[in-house]
């Protein structure tokens, strides 16, 4: 059960567009198309912004996209916004139900 | 709306044990499977434990098995997690998560977390 492996800080401008990675094996992001992402303000909870890799929750705006290639899954923000400044973490599905969240990426709007 | 309410956090001792409790409303709890995730001071998100929608079947991450004790009781709509030999390193605001729509594993509804603190 070792943390998925993610960026620690990305950055963008407003308006530009941007993408964490998240690179585990093929027992988790490889093996399932269950990747999800998470978004986190300071001192709130997590937000569930994607899952089974590319679907967006009622709710998220379409500038959050999801893939995966591999045993490397990707979260791209498009159109950055000031509000999109937070901390990101993937998450995935392991097998026998566990799962496995990445370490996380802090992002700035500059 | 979906709420999940978290309570049972505080400081204890290593070694210690605390239950910490769960209480959901807003949709059918019993049919749904129910996590708990923590995270350390200033770190990332853990996944601790799982549940089946019918408590049937509990499932640990390795850093807590033999340890901890996920349970629910449907009848109460409340989640439950049972901490025994704490050690200074399970120091973490938890969270409960409810798994998503559809049975999809991912955690659609979280709650607002509760602190624990293992520290003589």
């Amino acid at each position: 059960q070792s943390a998925l492996t993610q960026p620690r800080s990305v950055s963008g401008s407003p308006g530009q567009s941007l993408t964490i990675s998240c690179t585990g094996t093929s027992s988790d992001v490889g093996g399932y198309n269950y990747v999800s992402w998470y978004q986190q303000h300071p001192g709130k909870a997590p937000k569930l912004m994607i899952y089974n890799v590319s679907k967006r929750p009622s709710g998220v705006p379409d500038r959050f996209s999801g893939s995966k290639s591999g045993n490397t899954a990707s979260l791209t923000i498009s159109g950055l916004q000031a509000e999109d400044e937070a901390d990101y973490y993937c998450c995935s599905y392991a097998g026998s139900y566990t799962w496995v969240f990445g370490g996380g990426t802090k992002l700035t709007v500059l | 709306q979906v709420q999940l309410v978290e309570s049972g956090g505080g400081v204890v001792q290593p070694g210690g044990s605390l239950r910490l409790s769960c209480a959901a409303s807003g949709f059918t709890f019993s049919t749904y499977g129910i996590h708990w995730v923590r995270q350390a001071p200033g770190k990332g998100l853990e996944w601790v434990a799982f549940i089946r929608f019918d408590g049937n079947n509990e499932y640990y991450a390795d850093s807590v098995k033999g340890r901890f004790t996920i349970s629910r009781d449907n009848s109460k709509n409340t989640l439950y997690l049972q901490m025994n030999s704490l050690r200074a390193e399970d120091t973490a605001v938890y969270y409960c998560a409810k798994d998503q729509e559809g049975g999809t594993p991912a955690f659609d509804y979280w709650g607002q977390g509760t602190l624990v603190t293992v520290s003589s």
